[in-house]
């Protein structure tokens, strides 16, 4: 079946600009997370959603970075005035939902590059 | 992740079994030993888990040893398209938080 999809797949925005990644999981998943992974460096937590409960944002770096799930599917990231150490490449990954861990299916991720 | 050893890298020759290892001297009762993979470009694919019995699936086979300090991923048949970055991970159950060390580059060689 179709697997966890992203868009934009590259974004390229300059130093100051707001962008807005857009993320489709796994049909019938209801736990989605968004990671980041920056050149070199591990994965790193932004925030979790399950089901109809509040957010997990603990590992969001800033309050420039929201996070908004619609109808509990598509999922929505956004980074207000963006600076260059916002480079990376942002992943998404969604599961079942049914346990906390739950096997995490990932995308192919928005390579992000601040100008 | 902290909790876990790899080596940086290791070659395969195709067509043969590729034996990753993997320390977590410190892992917790409660703790899975998951691998997932990167291949250049592309988002993590998750791979296989374990608690304590060994697993297999259609991609690879999971042996933790019986005291579960450590554990390999065996690759039955690499193929080029196995070239990617393995990461093993110990995850509470407790936990949903992926978090990736380094990982082993593996390279497989035709």
């Amino acid at each position: 079946g179709a697997g966890v999809s992203q868009s934009p797949s590259n974004k390229v925005t300059e130093k100051g600009k707001d962008v807005e990644l857009r993320c489709d999981p796994i049909s019938g998943h209801t736990a989605l997370y968004w990671y980041r992974q920056s050149l070199g460096q591990g994965l790193e937590f932004l925030i979790y959603f399950q089901g109809n409960s509040a957010p997990d944002k603990s590992g969001l770096p800033s309050d420039r970075f929201s996070a908004e799930r619609t109808g509990g599917s598509v999922s929505t990231l956004t980074i207000q005035r963006t600076q260059q150490e916002d480079s990376a490449v942002y992943l998404c990954a969604s599961s079942l939902g049914a346990t906390r861990t739950d096997t995490q299916y990932f995308g192919p991720g928005t390579r992000l590059t601040v100008l | 992740d902290a909790k876990t050893t790899q080596p940086p890298s290791m070659d395969c020759a195709e067509g043969r079994a590729a034996n990753l290892p993997c320390n977590h001297s410190t892992i917790s009762g409660n703790e899975y030993v998951y691998w997932y993979r990167q291949i250049h470009s592309q988002g993590p694919q998750y791979i296989i888990h374990g608690l304590k019995n060994n697993e297999t699936n259609e991609m690879a086979s999971l042996i933790i040893t019986e005291d579960r300090k450590s554990s390999t991923l065996i690759l039955p048949h690499a193929t080029l398209r196995d070239t990617a970055v393995y990461y093993c991970i110990v995850r509470p159950l407790s936990d949903y938080k992926l978090s990736f060390g380094a990982g082993t580059t593996v390279t497989v060689r035709a």
